[in-house]
C-alpha cells in the first residue's frame, strides 16, 4: 500500500527554518509528482508548490517564492519542504501530496492530490 | 489572479437531505476543477475532478457539475459520515492551484 509519511511536529523561533520530510513507501517516487499544501488553524488550504523527482523540476506559488525550497532525494523515496524566515503566520500543518497529472493536450491536464501525508505541525513561536 | 469563492460558507441539512454547494471563479477556469472533503481532524480526501468525475471510491451521493465560473458539489442523501468541510480548488494553471475557502457541512 502506498503512503506517504511526514516527518514530526517541530517548534521553531521566528526568523529561523525548518525543513520537513515526506517519505514514499510502497510505490514508484520517481513517477510521483510531490506537492505541499498547508494550512493554518482553523483556515483553509494552501498550495506551496511542487516538485516532480523525475525531472528535477520544481514549481512554487508566488506566495512563497523565494521563501520555500522543494527537493527530492530519489535514492531514499524522500521529499523535502524547507520554509525560510519563520514568521508566526507559519503556523501551520504541512502537508505533502501525490499529484497526478492527466495530460488532455501538450500544455494542459487535470491533476489532483489522491494521495496525503498525515501532516507535520509547524509551530512558530518565540 | 483568479479569485476563488464558495457559498454558503456553512450549512446545516438533515440526514437525507439534499446538500448543494457552490464554488464560483472570477474568470473561467472550463472544467479544471477538483473538490476535496476533510473531516475534522482528518486529512484531505479528493471527491471528485474535473469538475464532474468521481474518484475511484467514492460514493456515488456525490457529483459535481459546472463549467466557466459556476460550479456545484452535490450530496444526494446526507449521511452522518458527510460531515466535513469541502474545499473546490482550481488547476487551471499548472502554477496557481487556488483552494476555495471552504463550506461546513454538518447535521440539523
Amino acid at each position: 500500500q502506498v503512503q506517504l509519511v511526514q516527518s514530526g511536529a517541530e517548534v521553531k523561533k521566528p526568523g529561523s527554518s525548518v525543513k520537513v520530510s515526506c517519505k514514499a513507501s510502497g510505490g514508484t517516487f520517481i513517477s510521483y509528482i510531490i506537492s505541499w499544501v498547508r494550512q493554518a488553524p482553523g483556515q483553509g488550504l494552501e498550495w506551496m508548490g511542487r516538485i516532480i523527482p523525475i525531472v528535477e523540476e520544481t514549481n512554487y506559488a508566488q506566495k512563497f517564492q523565494g521563501r520555500v525550497t522543494i527537493t527530492a532525494d530519489k535514492s531514499t523515496s524522500t521529499a523535502y519542504m524547507e520554509l525560510s524566515s519563520l514568521r508566526s503566520e507559519d503556523t501551520a500543518v504541512y502537508y505533502c501530496a501525490r499529484e497526478t497529472e492527466e495530460m488532455i493536450t501538450t500544455t494542459m491536464a487535470h491533476r489532483y492530490f489522491d494521495l496525503w501525508g498525515r501532516g507535520t505541525l509547524v509551530t512558530v513561536s518565540s | 489572479d483568479i479569485q476563488m469563492t464558495q457559498s454558503p460558507s456553512s450549512l446545516s441539512a438533515s440526514v437525507g437531505g439534499r446538500v448543494t454547494i457552490t464554488c464560483r471563479a472570477s474568470q473561467g477556469i472550463s472544467n479544471y476543477l477538483a473538490w476535496y472533503q476533510q473531516k475534522p481532524g482528518n486529512v484531505p480526501k479528493l471527491l471528485i475532478y474535473a469538475a464532474s468525475t468521481l474518484q475511484s471510491g467514492v460514493p456515488s451521493r456525490f457529483s459535481g457539475s459546472g463549467s466557466g465560473t459556476d460550479f456545484t458539489l452535490t450530496i444526494s442523501s446526507l449521511q452522518p459520515e458527510d460531515v466535513a468541510t469541502y474545499y473546490c480548488q482550481k488547476y487551471n494553471s499548472a502554477l496557481d492551484l487556488t483552494f476555495g475557502p471552504g463550506t461546513k457541512v454538518d447535521i440539523k
